[in-house]
């Protein structure tokens, strides 16, 4: 089983609104990421999270806090965005992080779409 | 960073045509995934190669890593509707925590 799952699936906020994303896995993998992407472009790491703790933040703005409650969630939490964040934003989970040929391979979840009015 | 370089960008041909995607750069990678993502989908991977030099077939994909672990191609024979899609390749280092994403080659197959 390598499944990700993102709830929910689609997801419409105004600027004022608070929302959050959620991410689930159950393969015991210790890493965990969120990635935002736009239309045809390849996805762009936000988030890294390893063994429950925040290990990189991609220089993202503070209205996306991110937080780990344990192994396997992974929530995204979103308050006073705006229109240009509108996209579709994935969770993926790896064994772990680098060190290792095979270590950080990455699955990805379907993602939420997310548009902001 | 370290980049990845993905030729071509766009790609439009009809069933039953061969292709190949390229996946370049002058760094060398400890694993090279290969991914393909519908609209609306995250990114489902397809294929890890990690030996320099290594082929995967996957039905009528093959996978290939150049033997320096720089590059890599895939190949896709008599393609379907199917097939279409984004293609990513996303390299590991063993320093890096990160993928490092080429920019994809988006897909049509018509009938």
């Amino acid at each position: 089983d390598t499944e990700v799952t993102q709830t929910p699936k689609h997801l419409v906020m105004g600027m004022t609104n608070k929302k959050s994303l959620k991410c689930e896995q159950h393969m015991g993998h210790r890493a965990m990421y969120w990635y935002k992407q736009k239309a045809k472009k390849p996805p762009e790491l936000m988030f890294v999270y390893s063994y429950e703790k925040l290990s990189i933040n991609e220089s993202v703005p503070s209205r996306f806090s991110p937080e780990c409650p344990n192994s396997s969630l992974l929530n995204l939490h979103l308050h006073a965005l705006q229109p240009e964040d509108s996209a579709l934003y994935l969770c993926a989970s790896s064994r772990g992080l680098a060190g290792g040929r095979a270590k950080n391979i990455q699955y990805f979840g379907a993602g939420t779409r997310l548009s902001v009015l | 960073t370290q980049l990845l370089e993905q030729s071509p960008q766009f790609l439009s041909i009809q069933e039953g045509e061969n292709l190949t995607v390229y996946c370049n750069s002058s760094s060398v990678f400890s694993s090279l995934q290969w991914y393909r993502q519908e609209p609306g989908e995250g990114p489902v991977l397809l294929v890890t190669v990690v030996t320099g030099g290594e082929v995967k077939k996957l039905k009528r994909l093959t996978f290939q890593f150049g033997d320096a672990r720089k590059d890599s191609s895939l190949h896709i024979t008599a393609a379907q509707p199917g097939d279409t899609g984004l293609y990513l390749c996303a390299g590991s280092s063993n320093s890096g925590y990160a993928l490092n994403f080429g920019k994809g080659t988006s897909l049509l197959v018509t009938p």
